[in-house]
């Protein structure tokens, strides 16, 4: 069974710090992957997917992730956070592109100014 | 990409009431819907998965005469949570699985169970 984890249950940078979100996956065969944000009470939002070719993908609002076979990973990172990045992000493993996801436990992202 | 919506966006209803949560897809025909919850301070758990015209696959632990799903046309999917209580008070999310390798989240419903 596939299975997510994200170490980190909280999070707190200083606005213009690098931020990174680790996410380690277990799964068979090669995962497909996502990174998602949340904001208080609110939806869902895509940041970025995985699921062929380059390791390093280019996502929306400045975000970025890697994925490393070697070390089962798909960490998030972001150069310089904005106060507006304070959210709750999931990483999340399917099977195929389509298919049912399996989430992590979220982490929760604190700017502080 | 696919727009969905979800009606109502917060419901508050007594224990013991049912409550039917909309989902749609508003210029997209979804074959497959996904229903998640999320509660508080929690992750995302994937219910059931909805196949339009056929019977929902529920996930283990999920009582599937608890949580309705009609997939009835390939524009909407209902959850029906029937005889609410407390404990089901919940973040519910439908996804839609799209094309081109992509899934459309709806905004989710909050539902209160008093």
């Amino acid at each position: 069974a596939q299975s997510v984890t994200q170490p980190d249950i909280h999070i707190t940078v200083s606005e213009g710090a690098s931020l990174e979100l680790r996410c380690n996956y277990s799964y068979g065969a090669t995962p497909y992957l996502f990174w998602y944000v949340q904001s208080p009470g609110q939806g869902l939002q895509l940041l970025l997917k995985y699921f062929s070719g380059d390791t390093l993908v280019q996502g929306i609002k400045g975000f970025e992730a890697e994925f490393k076979r070697s070390q089962s990973s798909f960490n998030l990172r972001k150069p310089s956070v904005h106060w507006s990045d304070a959210a709750e992000y999931f990483c999340a493993v399917g099977r195929a592109a389509g298919n049912k996801l399996t989430f992590g436990g979220g982490t929760r992202v604190l700017v502080k100014p | 990409g696919a727009v969905v919506s979800q009606h109502p966006s917060r419901v508050i209803c007594k224990s013991g009431t049912s409550v039917k949560i909309e989902c749609r897809s508003l210029d997209f025909q979804a074959t497959t819907m996904f229903w998640y919850r999320q509660f508080p301070k929690q992750s995302l758990m994937l219910m059931a998965t909805s196949n339009e015209g056929s019977k929902a696959t529920y996930e283990q632990g999920v009582e599937k005469d608890k949580f309705l799903i009609n997939h009835a046309s390939l524009t909407l999917s209902t959850l029906t949570v029937t005889s609410a209580h407390p404990e089901d008070s919940s973040f519910y999310i439908c996804v839609i699985a799209g094309e081109q390798e992509t899934q459309y989240f709806g905004p989710g419903t909050r539902l209160l169970v008093l």
